[in-house]
């Protein structure tokens, strides 16, 4: 079946600007997870939604990130006013349920100049 | 807090050689620990899970690896490397269940032929 897919798989943005990244979940996925991989910090953990519970925001390193899910499924991250340190990939993941084993997809390339 | 400690960065073996690559984790709770691969420019990739039982677990492509509670480590092994295992491999902790996954910073695997 269809994995967990990204868009766009490469964005290039200037300083100053906003950009969203979009999220889609396997089928009947009910737990969506958004990483970021960066050099310097390697893979950190962003944000986590589980159904129509409130999302666990604890990873979101400052308040130019958000991110929202509609409906259950497709979700958008999106950076604010982007900074060169937001330069990254950052992974999409989802899971059938909330402790169980995480898919992810292939990454959006996020370059700031 | 939960971390992950992968020691090598980088590890360089002969095609046919076995190999093992290390993981230690720091975790007050009964982990969930997995191992993923990652290829340039791609997503992440499932290798194997541990959550209970058996403590050897086995994976695709011929992976392998042990959950020792007293070392607190879960090593990947694989008896004899192939070309296409070149890839990034990363040890991760699954905190509050599996919701959080604590990525170790990876061991870049090189194959010499």
């Amino acid at each position: 079946g269809a994995g967990v897919s990204q868009s766009p798989s490469n964005k290039v943005t200037e300083k100053g600007k906003d950009v969203e990244l979009r999220c889609d979940p396997i089928s009947g996925h009910t737990a969506l997870y958004w990483y970021r991989q960066s050099l310097g910090q390697g893979l950190e953990f962003l944000i986590y939604f589980q159904g129509n519970s409130a999302p666990d925001k604890s990873g979101l390193p400052s308040d130019r990130f958000s991110a929202e899910r509609t409906g259950g499924s497709v979700s958008t991250l999106t950076i604010q006013r982007t900074q060169q340190e937001d330069s990254a990939v950052y992974l999409c993941a989802s899971s059938l349920l909330r402790q169980e084993t995480q898919y992810f997809g292939p990454g959006t390339r996020l370059l700031v100049l | 807090a939960q971390s992950v400690t992968q020691p090598d960065i980088h590890i360089t073996v002969s095609e046919g050689a076995s190999l093992e690559l290390r993981c230690n984790y720091s975790y007050g709770a009964t982990p969930y620990l997995f191992w993923y691969v990652q290829s340039p420019g791609q997503g992440l990739q499932l290798l194997l899970k541990y959550f209970s039982g058996d403590t050897l677990v086995q994976g695709i492509k011929g992976f392998e690896a042990e959950f020792k509670r007293s070392q607190s480590s879960f090593n990947l092994r694989k008896p004899s490397v192939h070309w296409s295992d070149a890839a990034e491999y990363f040890c991760a902790v699954g905190v509050q269940g599996a919701q959080k996954l604590v990525f170790g910073q990876g061991t870049r695997l090189t194959i010499n032929p």
